[in-house]
C-alpha cells in the first residue's frame, strides 16, 4: 500500500466550479498535511497545511482533514483557468520527511 | 521562515558528465532533503543531509551516485555523477520544519 494515495485524474471541471481532490494516507500517527499546486516544470507551490481534524479555508481555498479516517481533501471553489494544473498531497508522519502523493492534474474549461 | 536558494535553476549536460547543486538557506537548520522529481511523477526522496555526519539515503539511492555535502549549518550541495537520461528530473532541497521548496534544479540530460 502507497503511503499516500490521491484520486486518479485528470480531473476537468468547468470555470466557476468546484473541483474536489482527495487523498488518503496508511501513517495512523501522521501529524502535518499539505497541498501543493504545481505548473509544468515549476517547483511545487505550498498552498494548504493543515493540522487539526476539520476544515481550513483560505480564499477559494478549503482543506479537510479527518485523521480517523485518514482522509484529507482539497476543495477549489470558483475554478478559474489558473488554477489548472497538478495538485500534490503529501504526509509528513513523526520524522520530518515528506510523502507525497502521485498528484492529480486539474483541467478548468473556460 | 526560511529562504531557500537553489543553483543553478537548470541545465543540460552530457551523458556521462556530473553536476552540483547547491542549496543556501537564509537560516541555521538542523536537517536539509534532497527531493527529486522525474517527468510526469512526484516527488521522491532521495536523501536526508544532516551537518557533522554523513547522508541519510532512501531505498534505491546511494551515495556513489548521488554525493551530498553538508559543509555548515546553512548549506548542502547534492551531486549527481555519471549522468544518464534517466537522471533528467527537477531536482528540489527543502529543509527541517519547513513544508516549501526553493526554486528546483531542472537538469536535462542528453
Amino acid at each position: 500500500q502507497k503511503e499516500v494515495e490521491q484520486n486518479s485524474g485528470p480531473l476537468s471541471v468547468p470555470e466557476g466550479a468546484i473541483a474536489s481532490l482527495n487523498c488518503t494516507y496508511s501513517d495512523r500517527g501522521s501529524q502535518s498535511f499539505f497541498w501543493y499546486r504545481q505548473y509544468s516544470g515549476k517547483s511545487p507551490e505550498l498552498i494548504m497545511s493543515i493540522y487539526s481534524n476539520g476544515d481550513k479555508e483560505d480564499g477559494r481555498f478549503t482543506a479537510q482533514l479527518n485523521k480517523a479516517s485518514q482522509y484529507v481533501s482539497l476543495l477549489i471553489r470558483d475554478s478559474q483557468p489558473s488554477d489548472s494544473a497538478t495538485y500534490l498531497c503529501a504526509v509528513r508522519p513523526h520524522d520530518y520527511k515528506l510523502s507525497f502523493g502521485a498528484g492529480t492534474t486539474v483541467t478548468v474549461r473556460a | 521562515s526560511a529562504v531557500i536558494s537553489q543553483k543553478p535553476s537548470r541545465d543540460i549536460c552530457q551523458r556521462g558528465t556530473s553536476l552540483t547543486i547547491q542549496c543556501q538557506v537564509d537560516s541555521q537548520v538542523t536537517m536539509m532533503f534532497w527531493y527529486r522529481q522525474q517527468p510526469g511523477q512526484s516527488l521522491t526522496l532521495i536523501a536526508t543531509a544532516n551537518q557533522g555526519s554523513e547522508a541519510t539515503y532512501e531505498s534505491g539511492f546511494v551515495i556513489d551516485k548521488f554525493p551530498i555535502s553538508r559543509p555548515n549549518l546553512t548549506f548542502s550541495t547534492l551531486t549527481v555523477s555519471n549522468m544518464s537520461p534517466e537522471d533528467s528530473s527537477i531536482y528540489l532541497c527543502s529543509v527541517d520544519g519547513q513544508a516549501f521548496f526553493g526554486q528546483g534544479t531542472r537538469l536535462t540530460v542528453v
